[in-house]
């Protein structure tokens, strides 16, 4: 089947402005994870998803980030009143995971953030 | 948090030569992960091996988790496999998030 999908693949946007990032994980699966990808930190994690609940937002640089996901499925991650520092790439990853100890995560594309 | 280390950072190899990355890690760990990101960027899925060993054509990784290391052997490389890898591990069961080493930059010259 499909593979992880993100949209959109690259993002130009003026500093300050809301930007909304979407992804479309492996069907059935039922975690959903966001990370990003800078020069400066690497990978890191921001928010995963269990259902539609969001049980660990640890990785959330600020109050600025936010994310939601709706019927177990599309997720989308809201930036608001970007920043410079945001730009990076993000990227959305699933696994299909039911309490159980395997966990292999799938990511996608990603998007490109470049904040002017 | 749990730290992970990987070497080299950077190799460069003649195609055709045979190569092992290391990934080390702090802790315990129930999910480790080798990645390779294409210059496009995508994260493609190697292994899945929290321990024993896997085989893949060229690849093959091993996981030895009582003494918190990953090796991932690269025979006979191609041009193809230019890339960064990295390695990526959780600590729980079920859900949970990836830590990320900061990857083996990888250019395989013809």
């Amino acid at each position: 089947g499909a593979g992880v999908s993100q949209s959109p693949s690259n993002k130009v946007t003026e500093k300050g402005k809301d930007v909304e990032l979407r992804c479309d994980p492996i069907s059935g699966h039922t975690a959903l994870y966001w990370y990003r990808q800078s020069l400066g930190q690497g990978l890191e994690f921001l928010i995963y998803f269990q259902g539609n609940s969001a049980p660990d937002k640890s990785g959330l640089p600020s109050d600025r980030f936010s994310a939601e996901r709706t019927g177990g499925s599309v997720s989308t991650l809201t930036i608001q009143r970007t920043q410079q520092e945001d730009s990076a790439v993000y990227l959305c990853a699933s696994s299909d995971v039911v309490y159980s100890a395997y966990n292999e995560q799938f990511f996608g594309p990603g998007t490109r953030l470049t904040v002017l | 948090g749990i730290q992970v280390e990987q070497s080299p950072p950077d190799l460069i190899l003649q195609e055709g030569a045979n190569s092992t990355l290391r990934c080390n890690f702090s802790d315990s760990v129930n999910n480790l992960q080798w990645f390779h990101q294409n210059p496009w960027g995508q994260l493609i899925n190697l292994f899945y091996i929290p321990s024993g060993t896997k085989q893949n054509g060229r690849l093959s990784a091993t996981t030895v988790a009582t003494e918190r290391y990953s090796l991932l052997y690269i025979s006979s490389s191609q041009t193809t496999d230019s890339g960064v890898y990295f390695c990526a591990v959780g600590r729980n069961t079920g859900f949970q998030k990836l830590v990320f080493g900061t990857g083996t930059r990888l250019l395989v010259s013809p």
